[in-house]
Order: structure tokens, then sequence, then C-alpha cells
């Protein structure tokens, strides 16, 4: 596609349900990057996917979150159990390869837990 | 870890100069990324620095300190559409994927 693409655009969930967040990243991208955005305040990196491994998730909160990445492409962000602090925008982002190259970001997945 | 801290807000008027200043603490730098945020929307990428100097890109310059863990991102002729978010980030050698972002800076630009 064109851009990063995300889904749901608005997820509200109750407390202790599990969410799943799906990204679908630039066609070509090898990279691609989950980061989460509190209100008012900066980026926090969660995961990074190099093709469809993880070579660094020192990011992820807690074992409650985790994600893959299938065939290259498609991402899903899975929050198990989820708990009010959870509430963010969820950001995802593609690069052409790892390091030092321009993230495209997607428009982002605002996540509430009531 | 990595300390990150740029200013909270900034306002300056339209057809104006702002420098936004970022300084960094870490170890095995490689690389700067500002970022710009408009409320609501997604981020998206200005300028990357990794030698030292003054990187210009039309209104906007990125400039970087690497002995001084210091960055600035110039914006010149100011524009209403410049009210944003703008986002330091700093990128390691422990980990090509991990972007280290700063809280960000608010600029405000007034008529």
């Amino acid at each position: 596609g064109a851009g990063v693409s995300q889904s749901p655009s608005n997820k509200v969930t109750e407390k202790g349900k599990d969410v799943e967040l799906r990204c679908d990243p630039i066609s070509g991208h090898t990279a691609l990057y989950w980061y989460r955005q509190s209100l008012g305040q900066g980026l926090e990196f969660l995961i990074y996917f190099q093709g469809n491994s993880a070579p660094d998730k020192s990011g992820l909160p807690s074992d409650r979150f985790s994600a893959e990445r299938t065939g290259g492409s498609v991402s899903t962000l899975t929050i198990q159990r989820t708990q009010q602090e959870d509430s963010a925008v969820y950001l995802c982002a593609s690069s052409k390869a790892g390091g030092p190259f321009e993230q495209f970001f997607g428009p982002g997945t605002r996540l509430t837990v009531l | 870890g990595q300390n990150i801290d740029q200013p909270t807000e900034m306002t300056a008027t339209e057809g104006a100069i702002v420098q936004i200043n970022c300084t960094y603490q870490t170890s095995g730098f490689n690389g700067l990324f500002w970022y710009q945020q408009h409320a609501g929307e997604a981020p998206t990428f200005l300028s990357y620095n990794v030698l030292d100097g003054l990187e210009e890109k039309g209104r906007f310059s990125s400039f970087l300190s690497r002995s001084k863990g210091y960055s600035y991102l110039l914006l010149k002729e100011l524009q209403m559409k410049d009210s944003a978010s703008y986002l330091c980030a700093v990128l390691t050698t422990d980990s090509w994927g991990k972007l280290q972002f700063g809280a960000g800076t608010q600029v405000v630009v007034t008529p």
C-alpha cells in the first residue's frame, strides 16, 4: 500500500480482556516497529522486527504483551488481560531496513481500557 | 540507558526563527533523528544526523555535536502550520532497531 496502515483506529475494551492490534507496513519494508504514546508523552519503544524475527523486544512492558510478524509483512501486537495503564496510542512504523533509515509511521490505534 | 532532554514548550511568532535543543547521554551513539508530530497525527521524519555539523533542508536545519551530546533543530520563516510537537530520537549501536525518543517539544506559532 501507499503507507503504513493500522487497525482498528480506536479500541475500547474492558479491563481484563485481550486485544489484538494490527499493522500493515509499507510493501518491501523489512523492518517493523511498535511504539506506544501516552497522553502528552514521547514515544516508548516496544519491539522491533527484522523480517519475521524480533531482535529487540526489550521494550515490552510485561509478559502480557506479545507480538508476531508473518510473511515478512503484517504484524499483530497482542495485549492479554488488559489493564487501565495500557491505555495509550499504539503506533507502528516500518523502514526499508533496521538502523539509520527513516521510519514511516502509521496513524496509530487508540486503546482505551475501562 | 539513555537520557534525552528537550524543552517542553516554545512559543514564537510567524516569520521568526526557533531553535529546539536536544541533549543526550548515551553509549554507542549511532545517529540522531528529528520527527514532527501534529496533534492527533503520526510522526513524520525531518532529519537524520550522524556526523558533526549542520544539515540544511529548506526552512529546517539540524545540527549535531557528538562530543557535546547535543543537537538542535532550527526552524526558519515560521509558518502557522509549523505548530506541532518536535521529537528528538537517538539510535544506539546496541540495537539496530530501537529509537529512544525524548518527550518532545511543543512549538506554538502565534500570528
